[in-house]
């Protein structure tokens, strides 16, 4: 069985640039999250999507960042304008429901 | 807001002997409280989960014990191996309609052999 897989690993660009993440979950799981990772810190989250219904976007700094999972099933991240602080590892994950989530492999940022 | 605690940041023990991690919560409504195990540069991957209904699981080495009335949760790793290696992360499930999910902030464990 396929797992969450993440693309691209890793994404290097000037402060003030776009950039996008994408994420396929595993195959079944309605709900889906975005998470940021800093450096030494435990994973937080951006927002979570039950199919394509954004349920808990209360993190995400809505000025700059915005996703989307427009079939219930992909989903993207983008950042735009990104600034220096948006260095981090973005990590996607699916669940069933209320239990484990399976991560992905992330998505590491770096904006110079 | 939810919050959880985690401690200690960094945990060093020698091949063989035990390791325990302690997480504290806020949030009385939490349900669900698992752990992961991130190694370097890899996913968080689960390694063992506990509900608020039960007290205690284990899984070969590793158990996590539960006390609700004092908020706070273990991680124990016993007869460690340099395998053990990594960070780990507690988390907690608030249901407060949709299930969300906080992680601590994580522990490194270093096993020597």
């Amino acid at each position: 069985e396929a797992g969450v897989v993440q693309s691209p690993r890793y994404k290097i660009i000037e402060k003030k640039q776009p950039v996008a993440f994408w994420c396929n979950p595993i195959s079944g799981h309605n709900t889906l999250y975005w998470y940021r990772q800093n450096l030494g810190q435990g994973p937080e989250l951006l927002i979570r999507y039950e199919n394509e219904e954004a349920v808990d976007d209360s993190q995400l700094p809505k000025d700059r960042f915005s996703a989307e999972r427009l079939k219930g099933v992909d989903s993207t991240l983008k950042i735009q304008p990104a600034e220096l602080g948006d260095s981090a590892v973005y990590l996607c994950a699916s669940s069933l429901g209320p239990g484990e989530l399976f991560f992905g492999e992330g998505s590491r940022l770096t904006v110079l | 807001g939810e919050n959880v605690e985690q401690h200690p940041s960094t945990l060093s023990v020698q091949e063989g002997d035990s390791a325990v991690i302690k997480c504290t919560y806020s949030d009385s409504a939490s349900n669900y409280f698992p752990w992961y195990k991130q190694e370097l540069g890899k996913r968080p991957q689960l390694i063992i989960d506990i509900r608020s209904n039960v007290g205690e699981k284990k899984d070969q080495r590793i158990a996590v014990t539960l006390n609700k009335t004092a908020k706070h949760f273990s991680l124990h790793i016993t007869e460690t191996q340099p395998e053990d290696s990594a960070v780990y992360f507690c988390a907690a499930m608030w249901d407060t309609g949709f299930q969300k999910l906080v992680f601590g902030t994580g522990t490194r464990l270093l096993v020597s052999p």
